[in-house]
């Protein structure tokens, strides 16, 4: 079974530039979560979605946005881009309803994308 | 205070030791608990799920202690291969399931 996949895989822009991120999660799962990783730091929750609809945000400022496609692909936005934006930005594709309430339920991190803000 | 704090490290062992680390939280209504394992430039890997008060599995031991907000995690007989570096993971519940990490615990296993 193919895993979580992101793309690209690297990533240069400059300030005040757009930027789309892409992921598609395992097969049969119905909820992505996005987190933003600074080096040296723990990654952060940018947003949560599970069919189609956002469940949750983040701390994060209104220039992030994200969507979740019919067949459970998400895409993230990021507009307006500012140095501080350079991260690794990790999909999170979440078993069951995305809600971690059996000991089953899990959640499994592609392989990120590196944004780098120049 | 932070939500979900760790020592840094990093933590220096040698081969076959046994190491500790440990993790607190804020939000007492948090409801289940992770640790993950991040080797450098790579994506975060689930090591264990803590749901009730522990977990064993092989080398690895994770207790929950909810009366005093934290989580450990003990790895017996390290290997060279466990050098990576350790995220404890909280996630409370609300109308999302938003998973809040530590920063990390770097440990290194030496020869």
């Amino acid at each position: 079974d193919a895993g979580v996949t992101q793309s690209p895989t690297h990533l240069i822009k400059t300030r005040g530039q757009h930027v789309t991120l892409r992921c598609s999660p395992i097969s049969g799962h119905k909820s992505v979560s996005w987190y933003q990783q600074v080096l040296g730091q723990g990654p952060q929750f940018i947003f949560q979605y599970y069919e189609k609809e956002e469940r949750g945000r983040g701390n994060f400022p209104d220039r992030f946005s994200a969507r979740q496609f019919p067949n459970y692909s998400s895409e993230l936005n990021v507009n307006a881009l500012l140095l501080g934006d350079s991260a690794l930005y990790l999909c999170a594709s979440v078993t069951g309803t995305g809600f971690f309430t059996t000991s089953t339920d899990t959640q499994y991190f592609g392989p990120g994308t590196r944004l780098t803000v120049l | 205070r932070k939500e979900v704090e760790q020592d840094p490290g990093p933590f220096n062992v040698p081969e076959g030791a046994t190491v500790a680390f440990n993790c607190t939280y804020s939000n007492s209504a948090s409801q289940s608990f992770f640790w993950y394992r991040q080797d450098c430039r790579k994506e975060p890997k689930l090591l264990m799920s803590v749901y009730s008060s522990g977990n064993e599995d092989g080398r690895f031991t994770a207790q929950l202690n909810r009366a005093s907000q934290y989580i450990s995690l003990l790895i017996r007989d390290s290997k060279l291969s466990d050098s990576a570096t350790y995220l404890c993971v909280v996630n409370y519940t609300g109308t999302a399931s938003k998973l809040t990490f530590g920063t990390g615990t770097r440990l290194q296993v030496t020869l």
